[in-house]
């Protein structure tokens, strides 16, 4: 899986808006972009993933930049139980046999 | 529609032993990975089982094995345990799929003084 870049940390208050950027300069055209997430004393857990276009579900948006070499999480109204370590992961099509790569991550904290 | 389970919930062990973890997956999903996350650091891939087989694996050594079962449940046995082996170990079950959502148990922290 290619490389993901993520700040190691950022901080936004309750109830505000989150983009949570992630780069990815070396994307193939067979990735896709998954986010996961990590709450406090939990595994990991599915947020959202797309591969071209903007994606939303109840939990975030996906943007993509239109070259797809960035993107960025958006969380529309953050609470508290929004905080914790967020993943940019890039997954091939192809890799139903490869485990997800994960890096740091970014961790992010919401202030009441 | 339970998740995916995993047992024990904390283990200590010692230098030298070796340990069994368990990992029931998610119903309906027949492929289990698992990971390893040391303090501080993202999950580490360590092998994944589809059809009773191991299909993957990570950059670990053969102290690491597993199994699967036909009820699709996994387990992960760590032989010669070493202080580095301190860790919190995920398992994650999805479809075989390649853009599958893995599902991720809650873990098993492992201690190994």
């Amino acid at each position: 899986d290619a490389k993901t870049t993520q700040p190691n940390s950022m901080e936004s208050n309750e109830e505000e808006p989150v983009h949570l950027p992630c780069n990815h300069s070396t994307i193939s055209g067979t990735d896709y972009i998954h986010w996961y997430r990590q709450l406090p004393s939990q595994g990991p857990e599915y947020v959202i993933h797309g591969l071209t276009s903007n994606v939303n579900n109840r939990m975030a948006s996906l943007a993509i930049a239109e070259d797809r070499k960035s993107s960025t999480l958006i969380l529309h109204r953050a609470t508290l139980r929004d905080a914790a370590v967020y993943y940019c992961i890039l997954r091939d099509v192809g890799g139903g046999a490869d485990g997800l790569t994960f890096g740091k991550g970014t961790h992010l904290i919401i202030q009441p | 529609d339970a998740g995916v389970t995993q047992s024990p919930t904390h283990l200590i062990k010692t230098r030298g032993q070796q340990v069994t973890l368990r990992c029931s997956p998610k119903s309906g999903h027949d492929t289990v990975s698992w990971y390893q996350q040391a303090l501080g650091q993202g999950p580490q891939f360590i092998f994944q089982y589809y059809e009773e087989e191991e299909r993957q694996r990570g950059n670990f050594p053969d102290r690491f094995s597993g199994h699967q079962f036909p009820n699709y449940s996994s387990e992960l046995n760590v032989n010669a345990l070493l202080l580095g082996d301190s860790a919190l170990y995920l398992c994650a079950s999805s479809l075989p799929t390649g853009t599958d959502t893995q599902y991720f148990g809650p873990g098993t922290r492992l201690t190994v003084l």
